[in-house]
């Protein structure tokens, strides 16, 4: 199985383009999650999704919007970009509830913002 | 103090050694313990889960003390394929994984 993927691998964006990265799993996991990685700070979570049709913030929400319209996709949108967004985004998903908590992660996206 | 905190590193050692790292947290409630691998570039991959009576897989043993509120890993006989980065994932929450802290990573260099 592919497990999750995610789109595009890298990115450079102008500040104020809007842009979405995509993210899929075939795990038919409940729950999926957004993070950014900058150096020295490790994985902060942006937005998450417990199940399809619900998404809660994150510790770093502003800035990004998220939707869960089915249990395989879950795409993350920075509607006006700026260069502090300049990070790598890992999408993940956990069995929660009926599994453990055991977090899958993404490839990646590495995202420059100008 | 930060929730979860690892000492950076670099730990540079040469293989076959043993080393090992500890991480500690701020939260006594806290109700699952991880272990991710993350090599340079990569996505973090599950190494191992840890268990209030400890556990071993291999060459990799993990340990959990309540008391003193930290996890710590072992790695015996070191492999140069052991380079990696080491995350230290606390969960205060097991029922939901949207509180699950990640510390910033222990990196670790085995030389030849």
């Amino acid at each position: 199985t592919a497990g999750i993927t995610q789109a595009p691998t890298s990115q450079i964006l102008a500040a104020g383009r809007s842009m979405t990265l995509r993210c899929t799993q075939d795990m038919r996991h409940n729950a999926m999650y957004w993070y950014r990685q900058d150096l020295g700070l490790g994985l902060r979570l942006i937005h998450y999704s417990n199940t399809a049709g619900t998404t809660g913030k994150g510790e770093v929400p502003d800035g990004y919007s998220v939707s869960r319209a089915n249990t395989d996709d879950f795409p993350l949108t920075l509607a006006s970009a700026v260069p502090s967004q300049t990070s790598v985004y890992f999408c993940a998903s956990s069995d929660l509830p009926e599994g453990t908590d055991t977090q899958y992660f993404g490839p990646g996206t590495r995202l420059t913002v100008l | 103090r930060k929730e979860v905190e690892q000492d950076p590193g670099p730990f540079n050692v040469p293989e076959g050694a043993t080393v090992a790292f500890n991480c500690t947290y701020s939260n006594s409630a806290s109700q699952s313990f991880f272990w991710y691998r993350q090599d340079c570039r990569k996505e973090p991959k599950l190494l191992m889960s840890v268990y209030s009576s400890g556990n071993e897989d291999g060459r990799f043993t993990a340990q959990l003390n309540r008391a003193s509120q930290y996890i710590s890993l072992l790695i015996r006989d070191s492999k140069l394929s052991d380079s990696a980065t080491y995350l230290c994932v606390v969960n205060p929450k097991y029922s939901s994984a949207s509180k699950i802290i990640f510390g910033s990573g222990t990196r670790l260099s085995i030389r030849p």
